[in-house]
């Protein structure tokens, strides 16, 4: 079956523009998450959505990011104002979520955000 | 904050010789410890993980070794392959959620 996909695959914008990343989870999958990789850095978590629950933003790193998601399919990363540090690759996976835990995570290809 | 500690960061190993990489985790509520594999351009994917109520779990030429008492978890890849050049990450429970903390990352290089 179809993967998580992610659009734009690559996306350059100047600095002070806004960008909109989107996401497409697995069919089926409650829980969302989203993760920035820095170039040769290590998955950092952004926010986490889990069906109706309150989204958990706890890793948003400034009030530029912010996410949403409709229902359990599709999420969009916004990022306001972009700065030159923001330039990363923006990874999304989804999960099952049975009883109260989710566990494997899969993830689209990612989109490489340079910010110029 | 409650990290996963990874190491080494990178690995050079030759073709058939066995590629060990190490991650030591804090407090978790949860036993599940993934390792996922990324290949350059692409999303890391999981390889290979244990949920604890064995100290090993192999498949394949990919084995996880667990260390409960020590919070200690490993992969072994045994009779590397230049196929499997690529990054590799461990993760681990964040205290009493099931969100993942992820490690820094060990790229490994087979060489022929």
């Amino acid at each position: 079956g179809a993967g998580v996909s992610q659009s734009p695959s690559n996306k350059v914008t100047e600095k002070g523009k806004d960008v909109e990343l989107r996401c497409d989870p697995i069919s089926g999958h409650t829980a969302l998450y989203w993760y920035r990789q820095r170039l040769g850095q290590g998955l950092e978590f952004l926010i986490y959505f889990q069906g109706n629950s309150a989204p958990d933003k706890s890793g948003l790193p400034s009030d530029r990011f912010s996410a949403e998601r409709t229902g359990e399919s599709v999420s969009t990363l916004t990022i306001q104002r972009t700065q030159q540090e923001d330039s990363a690759v923006y990874l999304c996976a989804s999960s099952l979520f049975w009883g109260q835990l989710s566990y494997e995570q899969y993830f689209g290809p990612g989109t490489r955000l340079t910010v110029t | 904050q409650q990290q996963v500690k990874q190491s080494p960061q990178s690995l050079i190993v030759q073709k058939g010789g066995i590629s060990i990489i190490n991650c030591a985790y804090e407090n978790t509520a949860f036993d599940y410890f993934p390792w996922y594999q990324q290949f350059p351009g692409k999303g890391p994917a999981l390889l290979i993980a244990i949920r604890p109520d064995v100290s090993e779990k192999k498949e394949g030429r990919f084995t996880i070794s667990f260390n409960k008492s020590a919070k200690q978890f490993s992969l072994h890849i045994m009779d590397s392959q230049p196929g499997d050049s690529a990054t590799y990450f461990c993760a681990a429970p964040l205290g009493n959620t099931d969100k993942l903390i992820f490690g820094t990352g060990t790229r490994l290089q087979v060489f022929p």
